[in-house]
């Protein structure tokens, strides 16, 4: 595609539930990372992918927060048993170089995550 | 890892003002700095960027200036215009590593 897409744009879930948040990047990104914006703050960085390969996930809040990009293309974001302090737009950004050099990212419009 | 400070968290100017907002890093590894602007429910977009062997770069109306030595980093933004309105992010990264993004600055140009 054009751009960096992400699914869904809006998801509503009871404290508890699963939730899985998906980001198509552009096609021949090589890395992909994976941002928390709260309501008025900057991003936030949770995880970022070089390839397939989970280079940094220091920034998950928590266990609950798993990430995958198994094929080095599409990546999802899972949280499980959602909490209320999860709400938030997750945004998904690529860049097209990798390694030493990551240059330009571009950022899907967000998930935004609202728990009730 | 690296910390971005970034100041204020809101500037308010008149039409044709300049606008100026400043960040600080943290991490002296840190090589390339850029600048996002994000209008009202929109993707943040890269609006300029500055690399750590140069310490000013322009592009018309915007210029960003890199101090190395006191690890600050600064945007300005001459003849402000209304659609200059919106939050504005510094980041900061060195080679291999995620960009870490300063809180924003709200960014309201009156005509």
């Amino acid at each position: 595609g054009a751009g960096v897409s992400q699914s869904p744009r809006y998801k509503v879930a009871k404290r508890g539930q699963d939730v899985a948040l998906r980001c198509d990047p552009i096609s021949g990104h090589v890395s992909l990372f994976w941002y928390q914006q709260a309501l008025g703050q900057g991003p936030e960085f949770l995880t970022y992918f070089q390839n397939e390969a989970q280079l940094d996930k220091s920034g998950l809040p928590s266990d609950r927060f798993f990430a995958e990009r198994p094929e080095g293309s599409v990546s999802t974001l899972k949280i499980q048993r959602t909490q209320q302090e999860d709400s938030a737009v997750y945004l998904c950004a690529s860049s097209f170089r990798g390694g030493s050099n990551t240059g330009e990212l571009f950022f899907g419009e967000g998930s935004r995550l609202t728990v009730l | 890892g690296e910390n971005v400070e970034q100041h204020p968290s809101t500037l308010s100017v008149q039409e044709g003002d300049s606008a100026v907002i400043k960040c600080t890093y943290s991490d002296s590894a840190s090589n390339y700095f850029p600048w996002y602007k994000q209008e009202l429910g929109k993707r943040p977009q890269l609006i300029i960027d500055i690399r750590s062997n140069v310490g000013e770069k322009k592009d018309q109306r915007i210029a960003v200036t890199l101090n190395k030595t006191a690890k600050h980093f600064s945007l300005h933004i001459t003849e402000t215009q209304p659609e200059d309105s919106a939050v504005y992010f510094c980041a900061s990264n060195q080679a291999g590593t995620a960009l870490i993004f300063g809180k924003g600055t709200t960014l309201s140009v009156s005509s």
